[in-house]
């Protein structure tokens, strides 16, 4: 069954450091999203991208962060410089199309310290 | 900012008996409607959806029934299994609006005991 990858499963920063989140989105897939859960909290959207532009994003993903494809398969997430309020799960997910389900990726932990 | 809420934060049921997990909404723009299954350190995983232009949906032992006047839905499991064990979190979009975007409310935990 196709997945959505992520990687690293788990990375630690050290506060004002840049960081890159890779997601290989689901190969048929057409419109991508960020979402992070900060521990004990729910699930919040980040951004979501579509035909190379972002099309959508919340007040969190502020001027820090980014998001490319830099080829046919991934898509990233940068933060520039990162808080320890940056702190949490990133999942990235997937949709074949803007009304069908979000398939998530397995997440990744990032911690800043 | 809780357009989406689980008042539940946890539910415990036996084996062999239903399941129902309830979710309210705000939102009256909100027109698809999801439930995720999270197990710890995992993605979530979809469940079953319902748009509302329906108000029931049922796969296998998933049934979501939506009711738009009350903005209120919930996921019935029949019957419960040890391994639907696991946060599940009931999520909503605006998609006539424009936003595919998914708003998540906090999870419930449920735990089904054998």
């Amino acid at each position: 069954e196709p997945e959505v990858t992520q990687t690293p499963s788990h990375q630690v920063t050290q506060m004002g450091q840049e960081v890159i989140l890779r997601c290989v989105p689901i190969s048929n897939h057409l419109y991508f999203y960020w979402y992070r859960q900060i521990l004990g909290q729910k699930v919040e959207f980040l951004v979501s991208f579509y035909n190379n532009e972002i099309s959508e994003k919340s007040e969190i993903f502020d001027d820090q962060f980014s998001v490319e494809r830099p080829d046919g398969s991934n898509f990233t997430l940068k933060i520039r410089s990162t808080k320890l309020e940056d702190s949490a799960m990133y999942f990235c997910a997937s949709t074949r199309d803007k009304a069908s389900e979000a398939f998530f990726g397995q997440g990744t932990r990032l911690t800043v310290v | 900012d809780q357009q989406v809420k689980q008042n539940s934060p946890s539910l415990s049921v036996q084996e062999g008996r239903i399941s129902i997990l309830n979710c309210d909404y705000t939102n009256s723009m909100f027109d698809y409607f999801l439930w995720y299954k999270k197990y710890p350190a995992e993605g979530p995983t979809f469940l079953i959806s319902i748009s509302s232009i329906k108000d029931k949906n049922e796969d296998g032992r998933f049934t979501v029934f939506l009711n738009k006047s009350a903005k209120h839905l919930s996921l019935h499991i029949v019957p419960s299994q040890p391994g639907d064990s696991a946060v599940y979190f009931c999520a909503a979009s605006a998609l006539q609006g424009g936003s595919e975007k998914l708003v998540f409310g906090k999870g419930t935990k449920l735990t089904v005991n054998p």
